[in-house]
């Protein structure tokens, strides 16, 4: 079974500083999804970003990327120019790519409450 | 376009007696998920539907269970609740199960509180 473990439960960062969030998972797959989401005060959980496995570029959406490295199976993210709308649980998920019973599920690790100091 | 709606959004019940609770997906979408979310940790898979059709199914008793309506709407049910059962129960809808079209959507969530 794969497993996802964040090793920060708390982390807190300046506002327009670069803060980095470490995620490692373990798993015998080697095709799978991997994914970052926001879940703030709201509640509601927010798809930050989403890597592929077999895709080596890392991916990027505007002031979020991420440093996946596959053979060590890590996958951080880095926040540039953090705001206070950042503020919130940050949880990172792996997802299989196999089409079978019960692998579509996400599994998720403890995740790191973000805070951002103004 | 409206994202995935929960309903309620707070409940409060009493050790054994039964809840439902309800998800409409983002129009388009044929797949629903349902997590459970204790507070402090991370979501756990409990359910996820497809086409109607269950396609997985988490560690979780026989007192849960769920169905997913032909409009794609899905129920979870949670009979002679524990006062374990109570958590944020997050409901997620994709376009679909294949590749590129997988990617989970989640709803604002139910806060179960059970006393």
């Amino acid at each position: 079974a794969q497993t996802v473990t964040q090793s920060q439960p708390e982390m807190s960062v300046q506002e327009a500083e670069t803060v980095t969030l470490s995620c490692t998972y373990d798993t015998s797959e080697s095709d799978y999804y991997l994914f970052w989401y926001k879940q703030p005060p709201s509640r509601q959980m927010i798809l930050v970003i989403r890597q592929e496995a077999y895709k080596q570029q890392n991916a990027t959406e505007n002031r979020f990327s991420v440093n996946f490295q596959k053979a060590a199976k890590s996958f951080s993210l880095k926040i540039s120019d953090s705001q206070l709308g950042d503020a919130a649980m940050y949880f990172c998920a792996y997802r299989s790519t196999y089409i079978i019973q019960g692998a579509q599920k996400l599994v998720f690790g403890q995740g790191t409450r973000l805070t951002i100091n103004p | 376009d409206a994202g995935v709606t929960q309903s309620p959004t707070h409940l409060i019940k009493t050790r054994g007696q039964q809840v439902t609770l309800r998800c409409s997906p983002i129009s388009g979408h044929k797949s629903v998920s349902w997590y459970q979310q204790v507070l402090g940790q991370g979501p756990q898979f409990i359910f996820q539907y497809y086409e109607k059709e269950e396609r997985g199914r988490g560690n979780f008793p026989d007192r849960f269970s769920a169905r997913q309506f032909p409009n794609y709407s899905s129920e979870l049910n949670v009979n002679a609740l524990l006062l374990g059962d109570s958590a944020l129960y997050l409901c997620a809808s994709s376009l679909a199960v294949v590749r590129d079209q997988e990617t989970q959507y989640f709803g604002p969530g139910t806060r179960l509180l059970v006393l």
